[in-house]
């Protein structure tokens, strides 16, 4: 799996949207970026993929660049339940999900 | 979707002992993973089972760790001789992967079992 880089901590105030950068320059084509969050003692929760194009849930928003060598996954109100770790993942499912450090996002009041 | 399940919660045993955790996954998925977690760590990967084939053990941390899914459902994970640098948290996955490899969805993980080793 490609490797992804991500800042390992960002704070955001609460109600404003949250933009978590993932840069995953070596990604191949048939790779997907997968974003996971883990809520303290918790497991990894899956919040959203995608392959090129841009998508949307009822959890979050990911863009991708049209190069596909980085993205942003965008919580577009955080709330305080937000503060996780954050995860950017290139996956395919012939290879294992591997996680790198993530981003500790702090939400503030 | 009752979600992935993992039994205990914690566990505490002394050094040397041998220590099983269970986990049940979403009942039509067919692949199971195990991971580990220590602090400040993102999981890495130990094994995976499709149905109850363990297709990819070589990431065991060692020949004190096995995984068995004997029927394709529930998996249990052994460590045997613990050790305390086994303290960690072990989590348990699973997804649905369509014939050929295509078609699949996304890991969804229990909450793990917390082991400490004293």
């Amino acid at each position: 799996d490609a490797k992804t880089t991500q800042p390992p901590s960002m704070d955001c105030a609460e109600g404003r949207a949250a933009n978590l950068p993932c840069n995953h320059s070596t990604i191949s084509g048939n790779e997907y970026v997968y974003w996971y969050r883990q809520i303290h003692s918790q497991g990894p929760q899956y919040i959203i993929h995608g392959l090129k194009n841009n998508e949307t849930n009822e959890m979050a928003s990911l863009i991708i660049t049209e190069d596909r060598k980085s993205s942003t996954l965008i919580l577009p109100h955080a709330t305080l339940r937000d503060t996780a770790v954050y995860y950017c993942i290139a996956y395919n499912a012939g290879n294992m999900l591997t996680f790198g450090g993530g981003t500790r996002l702090m939400v503030k009041p | 979707d009752t979600g992935v399940s993992q039994n205990p919660r914690h566990k505490i045993t002394k050094r040397g002992q041998n220590v099983t955790f269970r986990c049940d996954p979403i009942s039509e998925h067919n692949r199971l993973y195990w991971y580990r977690q220590t602090l400040g760590q993102g999981p890495e990967f130990l094994t995976y089972f499709q149905n109850e084939a363990q297709l990819e053990k070589s990431r065991l941390l060692s020949d004190r760790f096995s995984a068995e899914r004997p029927k394709g459902s529930f998996s249990t994970l052994e460590i045997q001789r613990t050790e305390q640098g086994d303290s960690a948290m072990y989590l348990c996955a699973s997804s649905l992967v369509g014939t050929g490899g295509f078609g699949f969805s996304p890991l969804h993980f229990g909450n793990g079992t917390r082991l400490t080793v004293t």
